[in-house]
């Protein structure tokens, strides 16, 4: 099993509507957690950090939920510029920072 | 400011040849990193720099190697190519730990071995 598991997708949304992806983490040790996107044949770039208390830039909202070790990103009022693939990115600290990706999902927007 | 610079874009190497995939980033990130990206695997790690002088081993290290002889450069080189090489490659770098700072990324390397 992958320590850090996301939903592949494709993901096929209208533009407009509201989207979400989860990302499941297996070490509970995992601290610090980050949504990356990436666009087709581009490098990833960071989109925001996941913080405990759940955080909102624009139209993105992350949420940890530690208990059940997943992260989320939920996406409001699709637009065709947010169809990316989205990285879900888990670290931990054990004697040594410790990061992951995953693998991404991705997001296509239509007009 | 270009941030983080790799060369080539893309390369078709034949297998047994050697190759350095250049790095060079001018933000003055103590640490760098090399990463392949394979399709459903996602990014894993060949091998990273803390800082000038220093160097570690990733999930992958394997048939790769590494210097950071100053803070700007980690060229990452294969001493003899194999088709299961063939992969994107993206340099990284951070101006601390990965786990608590934002990772830049440059625009990747296309590598294919044959």
């Amino acid at each position: 099993r992958k320590e850090v598991e996301q939903d592949p997708g494709p993901f096929n949304v209208p533009e407009g509507a509201t989207v979400a992806f989860n990302c499941t983490y297996s070490n509970s040790a995992s601290q610090s957690f980050f949504w990356y996107r990436q666009d087709c044949r581009k490098e990833p770039k960071l989109l925001m950090s996941v913080y405990s208390s759940g955080n909102e830039d624009g139209r993105f909202t992350a949420q940890l939920n530690r208990a059940s070790q997943y992260i989320s990103l939920l996406i409001r009022d699709s637009k065709l510029s947010d169809s990316a693939t989205y990285l879900c990115v888990v670290s931990r600290n054990t004697g040594g920072f410790k990061t992951i990706f995953g693998a991404g999902t991705r997001l296509f927007v239509k007009a | 400011i270009a941030g983080i610079t790799q060369a080539p874009t893309s390369q078709i190497l034949a297998a047994g040849r050697r190759m350095t995939l250049r790095c060079t980033q001018d933000m003055r990130h103590n640490a760098m990193y090399w990463y392949r990206q394979d399709l459903g695997l996602g990014l894993r790690l060949i091998h990273y720099s803390n800082t000038a002088g220093t160097t570690g081993k990733g999930e992958v290290p394997d048939g790769y190697s590494v210097s950071r002889a100053n803070t700007d450069d980690f060229p990452l080189t294969l001493a003899s190519a194999v088709p299961s090489q063939t992969s994107v490659y993206f340099c990284a770098s951070s101006a601390g730990p990965l786990g608590n700072t934002e990772a830049f990324f440059g625009q990747g390397t296309r590598l294919t071995v044959v």
